[in-house]
């Protein structure tokens, strides 16, 4: 059964530093997003990409933030500068429609 | 604004007994409505899913979920619970209408006891 996969699954990194999360969505799917879950807190909608522009994104995703599809597989979250505050686990979803969304494992991001 | 409340953070039931998890939501458009299940260093698997129709819907590994429009509800239930049931439950609602991002809810932590 095709599945979202996500790399890396542990990301450490010094605070203001650039960090690139990589998603790889299931291959006929069309809307794709990232969401995280700080530690202790619920899982937070961040973005939504189709048709390689942003459709929709949360008030978290600001300036530092930013997504890409560089090809046909992979989807990208950026941080420019991370911040103690932007650890998480970071989980990425796809979606054939839009409707139903499936999560790949996640990636836990530790800023120090 | 849209909200999703899992008013239980943690629930034990004997192995074998019948489980009952609760949400409740708050959704300014037709939703649609998620239960999905995270265990320890696991991704968030979907379990089962209600857009339309029929308001008892089944899922994976024996759960079912019926939505209740008029208590603005969607619980999920699994009449015989087993060990490997033990893990951290998920509601989340979504609609057309808000780009179909998800809200979810907090959680619901499962422990099970033989």
């Amino acid at each position: 059964e095709p599945e979202v996969t996500q790399t890396p699954s542990h990301q450490v990194t010094q605070m203001g530093q650039e960090v690139i999360l990589r998603c790889v969505p299931i291959s006929n799917h069309l809307y794709f997003y990232w969401y995280r879950q700080i530690l202790g807190q619920k899982v937070e909608f961040l973005v939504s990409f189709y048709n390689n522009e942003i459709s929709e994104k949360s008030e978290i995703f600001d300036d530092q933030f930013s997504v890409e599809r560089p090809d046909g597989s992979n989807f990208t979250l950026k941080i420019r500068s991370t911040k103690l505050e932007d650890s998480a686990m970071y989980f990425c979803a796809s979606s054939p429609l839009e409707d139903t969304q499936y999560f790949g494992p996640g990636t836990r991001l530790t800023v120090l | 604004a849209q909200s999703v409340t899992q008013p239980d953070i943690h629930i034990t039931v004997s192995e074998g007994a019948s489980l009952e998890l609760r949400c409740n939501y708050s959704y300014g458009a037709t939703p649609y409505l998620f239960w999905y299940v995270q265990s320890p260093g696991q991704g968030l698997q979907l379990l089962l899913k209600y857009f339309s129709g029929d308001t008892l819907v089944q899922g994976i590994k024996g759960f079912e979920a019926e939505f209740k429009r008029s208590q603005s509800s969607f619980n999920l239930r699994k009449p015989s619970v087993h060990w490997s049931d033990a893990a951290e439950y998920f509601c989340a609602v979504g609609a057309k209408e808000y780009g179909n991002k998800l809200v979810f809810g907090a959680g619901t932590i499962l422990r099970v006891k033989s």
